[in-house]
């Protein structure tokens, strides 16, 4: 398996420009998840999805950002329109949510793509 | 919801040293504690993670403790060497479901030769 698959790695653009990011997860996860990385913010969970349906977005920072999953092996983050303070490093991660075993919540790793760093000029 | 707190914020020791890294979280109803390490450029990768049915879990040089009284958990890293230099995260599960996770701050370990 090739992992989580982003891109663009990098991301060079001017303020106002829309950027759309995209996310492969791996075959057969169920769970997808966007992450924003900087060093002032650390590791912030912008929004997720168990089966392609969104189930949180109370990390979107602003309207400008957007999120969708059309499919189980697709997803795209879009913010528009882009500001400087957009610049970040953004992760795809994907698990395999296995609900309930033996009564208990069963959580498993999220693997992570290789991000994508955007810059907004 | 939950809360995940991490210290020390940075770390450094010398090549062979030990090295300990402390988080605490809020929901007394979290029973997954993953640990993942994050190398200059490159993406978080899981290298331990501990269920709240056992107090320890080593794996070579790395073990996860787990005080599920006192609510917090301990990545050690003994026999330090440079290329565990890296950020580490501690985090926990959102009590809301799902594999949601709350990460901590994160932990900047340098280990000097």
């Amino acid at each position: 398996d090739a992992g989580v698959i982003q891109s663009p790695r990098h991301e060079v653009t001017e303020m106002g420009q829309e950027v759309t990011l995209r996310c492969k997860p791996i075959s057969g996860h169920n769970s997808l998840f966007w992450y924003r990385q900087t060093m002032m913010r650390g590791l912030e969970l912008l929004i997720y999805f168990n089966n392609n349906v969104p189930i949180d977005d109370s990390g979107m920072p602003e309207d400008r950002f957007s999120a969708k999953m059309p499919n189980a092996s697709f997803s795209t983050l879009k913010i528009q329109p882009s500001e400087p303070r957009d610049s970040a490093v953004y992760f795809c991660a994907s698990s395999m949510d296995r609900g309930r075993v033996g009564g208990k919540e069963r959580r498993n790793e999220q693997f992570f793509g290789p991000g994508t760093r955007l810059t907004v000029l | 919801g939950e809360n995940v707190e991490q210290h020390p914020s940075t770390l450094s020791v010398q090549e062979g040293d030990s090295a300990v890294i402390k988080c605490t979280y809020s929901d007394s109803a979290s029973n997954y504690f993953p640990w993942y390490k994050q190398e200059l450029g490159k993406r978080p990768q899981l290298i331990i993670d501990i269920r709240s049915n056992v107090g320890e879990k080593k794996d070579q040089r790395i073990a996860v403790t787990l005080n599920k009284t006192a609510k917090h958990f301990s990545l050690h890293i003994t026999e330090t060497q440079p290329e565990d230099s890296a950020v580490y995260f501690c985090a926990a599960p959102f009590s809301g479901g799902y594999n949601k996770l709350i990460f901590g701050a994160g932990t900047r370990l340098a280990v000097h030769p």
